[in-house]
């Protein structure tokens, strides 16, 4: 089946950049999201791309994704500490669209 | 701007009890996505509702069951309520079955916890 796969945890320091990598198995996955969890909150879209998209950016997001090798990445610059966060990569699948989440990359900003 | 209301947000219930979570889409919203997440764990599909009728089924037990009604909304059942129902359970909503840029808005979840 569908299958998304997550570093899981990123430790960085305050003001650099942080990475996150997820690949994916589902070639006819159309839009890949970001989404941040926060301690005992809810799911937040933080950004997306749709499948024809080599990068997107966003502000202090950079979206990244190599179709070819079913690779997306998740680029935060000049993380703060408010970035902590676990951060999920999510592809939508099959005809009404569910989405398939990684396990989520849990961000540790030090100072 | 509306954004996908569930509730009970908190709900505590013993082993082999009942619970009913309840979801209302965006309005216009004709699609319902359930979505399970187990401590530490990822969100996993449970089950999708597309103009009320269930339009796709993942990792949802036979004890639990949902439905869509007619103003869209949607209620998960869950029976014989086990310790490991414990868990985050989220409602999407989106319009058409469409993927869209922005993506599915979640509700806030409600937390049950059992035991």
């Amino acid at each position: 089946g569908e299958d998304v796969e997550q570093s899981l945890f990123l430790s960085v320091r305050e003001g650099d950049s942080s990475v996150i990598n997820c690949t994916y198995t589902d070639s006819s996955s159309t839009y890949l999201y970001w989404y941040k969890q926060e301690p005992g909150a809810g799911l937040q879209l933080l950004t997306y791309i749709f499948s024809n998209m080599d990068m997107k950016q966003d502000q202090r997001l950079t979206v990244l994704l190599n179709k070819k090798d079913k690779h997306l990445s998740l680029r935060i610059a000049d993380t703060q500490t408010g970035d902590s966060a676990i951060y999920f990569c999510a592809v939508n699948s099959g005809g009404y669209n569910k989405l398939i989440f990684g396990a989520g990359t849990r961000l540790a900003v030090h100072p | 701007a509306a954004g996908v209301i569930q509730s009970p947000r908190h709900l505590i219930k013993e082993k082999r009890e009942t619970a009913t979570l309840k979801c209302y889409p965006i309005p216009r919203h004709d699609t319902v996505y359930w979505y399970q997440q187990g401590p530490g764990q990822d969100p996993q599909f449970l089950i999708s509702f597309y103009e009320k009728m269930q339009s796709d089924k993942g990792s949802i037990p036979d004890r639990f069951s949902a439905q869509q009604f007619s103003d869209y909304h949607s209620e998960l059942n869950m029976s014989s309520l086990e310790l490991g129902d414990s868990a985050l359970y989220f409602c999407a909503s989106s319009l058409a079955r469409v993927a869209t840029d922005y993506g599915y808005t979640f509700g806030s979840g409600t937390r049950l916890t059992v035991v």
